[in-house]
């Protein structure tokens, strides 16, 4: 069965605290693995997309990496702007596509 | 940038009644989405469409309907809504769907 597992489910980090979420999956044929940031009430935003594994996408203080297993989503130094929910989401080889769960991350002061 | 919008950001509606969310994108993309997210269950597809007046169902159909009469519009109909579609729904569209899928704000709908 198609599955997709992020954790930890929340991350409490002070500024300049570096770490990394996690994104397991478990799929037939992975196409594409997509990072999405959301604040609250609002909808996802695009950050990354990886589509083999040994790739890696970086964008100001984030890194995404992806393995044949999972993908992570490194945090360097995160300000608390930083903070929100990270989305990870899977497109399989039947082209359907699975989100996890999210990460909620803050970041204080 | 592509630029997805959503007829509401908030919705109250009471039980029985026709609702109608309406999604627009100005990038000419092919296939349109509309997924609804609640704590702890993430987000689940309703349905998505790839191509004018075409539909397919995804996860949980049920209780909703679709219309795209045109390339650009998406609108999802709750044709009696009940207390338990109370969520967030959320419309995205996507050029292909081997790439990233751009999302609206989002409409908080209650039905009371």
């Amino acid at each position: 069965e198609d599955q997709v597992t992020q954790s930890p489910e929340a991350l409490r980090l002070q500024e300049g605290e570096s770490s990394s979420l996690n994104c397991s999956y478990t799929v037939s044929g992975l196409r594409g693995l997509f990072w999405y940031r959301q604040d609250p009430g609002k909808g996802p935003e695009f950050l990354f997309t990886l589509y083999s594994a040994g790739e890696e996408k970086e964008k100001e203080r984030l890194k995404a990496t992806l393995t044949k297993k999972e993908s992570f989503l490194h945090i360097t130094a995160p300000k608390p702007e930083d903070s929100a929910t990270y989305l990870c989401a899977v497109l399989t080889g039947a082209n359907n596509l699975f989100f996890g769960t999210g990460t909620r991350l803050t970041v204080i002061p | 940038d592509v630029k997805v919008t959503q007829s509401s950001r908030y919705l109250v509606k009471r039980t029985g009644e026709k609702v109608f969310l309406e999604c627009v994108q100005d990038m000419d993309h092919e296939n349109m989405f509309w997924y609804r997210q609640d704590p702890g269950l993430g987000l689940r597809l309703i349905y998505f469409s790839y191509d004018v007046k075409m539909k397919e169902k995804g996860d949980i159909p049920e209780g909703y309907s679709v219309s795209r009469e045109k390339k650009e519009r998406f609108s999802l109909i709750l044709e009696s809504a009940s207390t338990n579609q109370t969520s967030m729904y959320l419309c995205a569209s996507t050029k292909d769907r081997v790439y990233e899928q751009y999302f609206g704000p989002g409409t908080r709908l209650t039905v009371t």
